[in-house]
């Protein structure tokens, strides 16, 4: 069955760095791979989206990129602020339907003014 | 626009009750899923529907319903309540398309004792 796995541990770094976080799966070939961010007791809020055939896509300070090979994303946080310290999870469509997402568990980062 | 609302934000019940939550989706968005999340199990996909009937179903028991009405606002039941249930609830809205963002709403925080 498909399978998501993102780093369990807490991603601690200091602002102004770059934060960056792993998305790996398995069993799958997704058409495309979201990213959204999580603050405690809220829902989701989607940030990204990279299609297969898309290598790298970036929206101001984030950066995604997806490797199908690998098949793993890195997403990417420049100039990291104490404001982007939540929980960030990976999605993936199901095989049988865009609208069936499965979520990978998440990393959270911490960002230390 | 208005974003996606749930109702309520908390409930508390006990084991054996039933209860109901709703969801308003983003005006002009057909598709409303349901999540259920647990520090456990992370975001997991309940069902999916779109003009009022349900396309997509996840793995859960056959206690956990849903309905669409023709305004799209969606509700779940969840019925004979377990203290395993005790969980945030997301609905997420999306547009047409297929490969596109899930917009969710805060969550309903069940807690069943």
């Amino acid at each position: 069955s498909q399978k998501i796995e993102q780093n369990s541990e807490a991603l601690n770094i200091q602002e102004g760095k770059t934060a960056t976080l792993t998305c790996n799966y398995t069993n799958y070939s997704p058409a495309y791979l979201q990213w959204y961010r999580q603050d405690p007791g809220r829902g989701p809020v989607f940030l990204l989206l990279i299609r297969e055939n898309e290598k790298e896509k970036r929206k101001e300070r984030l950066k995604v990129t997806f490797d199908t090979t690998l098949k793993q994303s890195l997403f990417h946080i420049t100039a990291s602020q104490p404001a982007d310290s939540a929980t960030y999870l990976c999605a993936l469509p199901y095989m049988d339907s865009s609208y069936k997402l499965i979520f990978g568990s998440g990393t959270r980062l911490l960002v230390r003014p | 626009k208005a974003g996606v609302t749930q109702t309520p934000r908390y409930l508390i019940k006990t084991r054996g009750q039933q209860v109901t939550l709703s969801c308003s989706p983003i005006s002009g968005h057909r598709s409303v899923s349901w999540y259920q999340q647990t520090p456990g199990q992370g975001l997991q996909f309940l069902f999916e529907y779109f003009s009022e009937t349900q396309r997509n179903k996840g793995n859960f028991p056959g206690r956990f319903s849903g309905r669409q009405f023709s305004n799209s606002r969606s509700e779940m039941n969840v019925s004979t309540l377990e203290l395993g249930d005790s969980a945030l609830y997301l609905c997420a809205s999306a547009g047409t398309g297929g490969n596109t963002e899930a917009f969710f709403g805060q969550g309903t925080r069940l807690t069943v004792v």
